[in-house]
């Protein structure tokens, strides 16, 4: 059992929907990233999270430490957002080694 | 303020030969992380250095790969009789020393082809 689950694994959306992708983990972390990869691209850090909800522009991410759970939406969905989304936790010592999730395939149709 | 660079962006090496991939972090950065995504795979932590010291390495195969980030210059990857299985993008990320935010940076990556 992967230590971060992401679901779902693959989603399609038609554009201008609301979609919220998944995030849990298994023991308790410093922080959790949420990152974004283009086909074939780089990789962006769209968020980083210990607590409390972020927004940025149609982004919301949000983390309930408790329950150990994160999710990321996105409002107004367009094509342009179509990419991997990448949840990744960073437990707390002297190390800062990301643990990421498989990613969740999002295509989002005009 | 240039972000992460790393190069080459693209690789190729035919088995048995060494490949190095270089990473220049982020202006005011002395963490490094080297990861590797593997062809339809996730991605996975391989190394973590600061200046001249390698901080965390559990995630680096045992033979053939090695890491250094130098007082002076890139930090390097490099690995030895490269194998096919050695093809993927390997991804650095930089971050500021510890006690502030320490949100890690991405670089491109460097595609690894092993003819």
């Amino acid at each position: 059992k992967n230590e971060v689950e992401q679901s779902p694994q693959n989603l399609t959306a038609q554009e201008g929907e609301f979609i919220t992708i998944n995030c849990s983990y298994s023991v308790g972390i410093s922080a959790l990233h949420w990152l974004q990869q283009h086909p074939g691209g780089g990789i962006v850090s769209l968020f980083m999270l210990s607590s409390g909800k972020k927004k940025h522009g149609r982004l919301i991410a949000t983390i309930n430490i408790q329950e150990k759970h994160s999710s990321l939406h996105i409002t107004a969905s367009h094509p342009r957002d179509s990419a991997v989304y990448i949840c990744a936790v960073r437990y707390g010592g002297a190390t800062n080694k990301l643990i990421f999730g498989t990613g969740t395939l999002l295509a989002v149709q005009p | 303020n240039a972000g992460v660079m790393q190069n080459p962006r693209h690789l190729v090496r035919r088995r048995g030969q060494e490949a190095r991939l270089r990473c220049s972090p982020m202006k005011g950065h002395s963490h490094v992380y080297w990861y590797r995504q593997l062809p339809e795979e996730g991605l996975k932590f391989m190394v973590y250095l600061q200046k001249e010291n390698i901080i965390d390495e559990s995630g680096m195969p045992k033979e053939r790969f090695s890491a250094e980030f130098p007082k002076e210059g890139p930090s390097i990857l490099r690995i030895q009789q490269v194998v096919r299985g050695d093809s993927a993008a390997y991804f650095c990320a930089s971050s500021p020393p510890r006690g502030t935010v320490n949100e890690q940076f991405f670089g491109p990556g460097t595609r690894l082809t092993v003819l």
